[in-house]
């Protein structure tokens, strides 16, 4: 594809719900990450998968976040029991190293009602 | 801890002028540092890419320079224009360790006039 793809681009869900978030890298790239934008938080890190490597997990804020990559490529990043300040907007973004240039999807917005 | 901070954190300049965004980090020891442009709702472009021996990258009307032993970076914009308005980011990946993380500023907000 020609960018980094992301689905949905809007969700809304009820508090307690669990919703799947999906991100499409660029073809190609072995490296794929999540951020998260929130407001009053700024753009921070969750996850690195890099190849068959294990990701690096250091950033999802609870235990209620998990994510995987299948194959290599695509990625869905869960949300368990949604709270309301999970609310933000999460961005995906690969590279076609772990050491170069990061291109971002153009993220999902997640409003927990 | 790698900390990123930017100044101004918003910025409104007549369409035509020169202007400079700032970037400083605490921790010189990166690997890359990266300028993104974010419009309002939407993801994040990535403008120039500038690698730890590298001084400056150029792409068009901008111009990005790099001072790792004092941990700044700048972004230059030249003939700016109301297209250029955005939130523009900066983001540093620190040197060493596992992973690739960017650590990011918290932004500045253009506005040019037109």
């Amino acid at each position: 594809g020609a960018g980094v793809s992301q689905s949905p681009s809007n969700k809304v869900t009820e508090k307690g719900k669990d919703v799947e978030l999906r991100c499409d890298p660029i073809s190609g790239h072995t490296a794929l990450y999540w951020y998260r934008q929130s407001l009053g938080q700024g753009l921070e890190f969750l996850i690195y998968f890099q190849g068959n490597s294990a990701p690096d997990k250091s950033g999802l804020p609870s235990d209620r976040f998990s994510a995987e990559r299948t194959g290599g490529s695509v990625s869905t990043l869960t949300i368990q029991r949604t709270q309301q300040e999970d609310s933000a907007v999460y961005l995906c973004a690969s590279s076609s190293t772990g050491q170069n240039e990061q291109f971002f999807g153009p993220g999902t917005r997640l409003t927990v009602l | 801890k790698q900390e990123v901070t930017q100044i101004p954190a918003a910025l409104s300049v007549p369409e035509g002028e020169n202007l400079v965004l700032n970037c400083s980090f605490t921790d010189s020891a990166i690997y890359n540092l990266q300028w993104f442009r974010q419009d309002p709702g939407k993801g994040l472009t990535s403008l120039l890419l500038i690698q730890s021996s590298q001084r400056e990258q150029t792409s068009g009307r901008l111009n990005a320079s790099l001072d790792k032993s004092s941990g700044r970076s700048t972004l230059y914009i030249a003939a700016s224009q109301p297209g250029d308005s955005a939130t523009y980011l900066c983001a540093v990946r620190s040197h060493g360790g596992a992973t690739n993380k960017l650590i990011f500023g918290t932004g500045t907000l253009l506005a040019v006039q037109p």
